[in-house]
């Protein structure tokens, strides 16, 4: 069974330019998460989805950032425009349902010059 | 609040015992997960207890849950070079369903 996909991995890009993030769960898997994980540290929640629905944004700093999941499947994280202190490891991660275990994807790292 | 917290590094030789440490704070948790993340990687789960719990065992890996003090301990029995990574305590928000994540420990282990 195929894991989280992730892409890009890899990310640079100069401040104030817009950048894309894409992920793909888990087949079958409900519940998305998108992740923030800086250096040396945990990830922490950006935001969570049940199928298409965002049920938890709270962490996700709505000025600069945003997210969809239209066909409740795959989902894409948006920045616009990009800061230096954005540069850190998007996580993507899917569940079967809420409160199941999660499983992670390879992360997109990203730079901001 | 929520917080979990960890020991930074754990250095240990090849084929000793490693126990890894996690302190929680919210009582709530339904679940206590222990990931692994190698470098450039994302995070592996190795596995999870739930908090009605006080012991899991899964091969090399037995994890302890003492509930009343709040903390969480990773045993990895025969330690190997290839489980030299970083390893994320993380609890489970019954409300939210959101992870709480420590800051890792680094776990060395020298030939």
């Amino acid at each position: 069974e195929a894991g989280v996909v992730q892409s890009p991995r890899y990310k640079i890009i100069e401040k104030k330019q817009p950048v894309a993030f894409w992920c793909n769960p888990i087949s079958g898997h409900n519940t998305l998460y998108w992740y923030l994980q800086n250096l040396g540290q945990g990830p922490e929640l950006l935001i969570r989805y049940e199928n298409e629905e965002a049920v938890d944004d709270s962490q996700l700093p709505k000025d600069r950032f945003s997210a969809e999941r239209l066909k409740g499947v795959d989902s894409t994280l948006k920045i616009q425009p990009a800061e230096l202190g954005d540069s850190a490891v998007y996580l993507c991660a899917s569940s079967p349902a809420p409160g199941r275990e999660q499983f992670f994807g390879p992360g997109t790292r990203l730079t901001v010059l | 609040g929520e917080d979990v917290e960890q020991s930074l590094f754990l250095s240990v030789r090849e084929g000793d015992s490693s126990v890894i440490n996690c302190t929680y704070t919210d009582s709530s948790s339904t679940y206590l997960y222990w990931y692994k993340q190698e470098p450039g990687a994302g995070l592996q789960l190795l596995t999870y207890i739930f908090s009605n719990m006080d012991m899991k065992q899964d091969q090399r890996l037995t994890v302890l849950l003492n509930k009343k003090d709040k903390h969480l301990s990773l045993r990895i029995a025969d330690t190997q070079t290839g489980d030299s990574a970083i390893y994320f305590c993380a609890e489970s928000m019954d409300s939210s369903y959101k992870l709480i994540f420590g800051s890792g420990t680094r776990l060395l282990v020298r030939p």
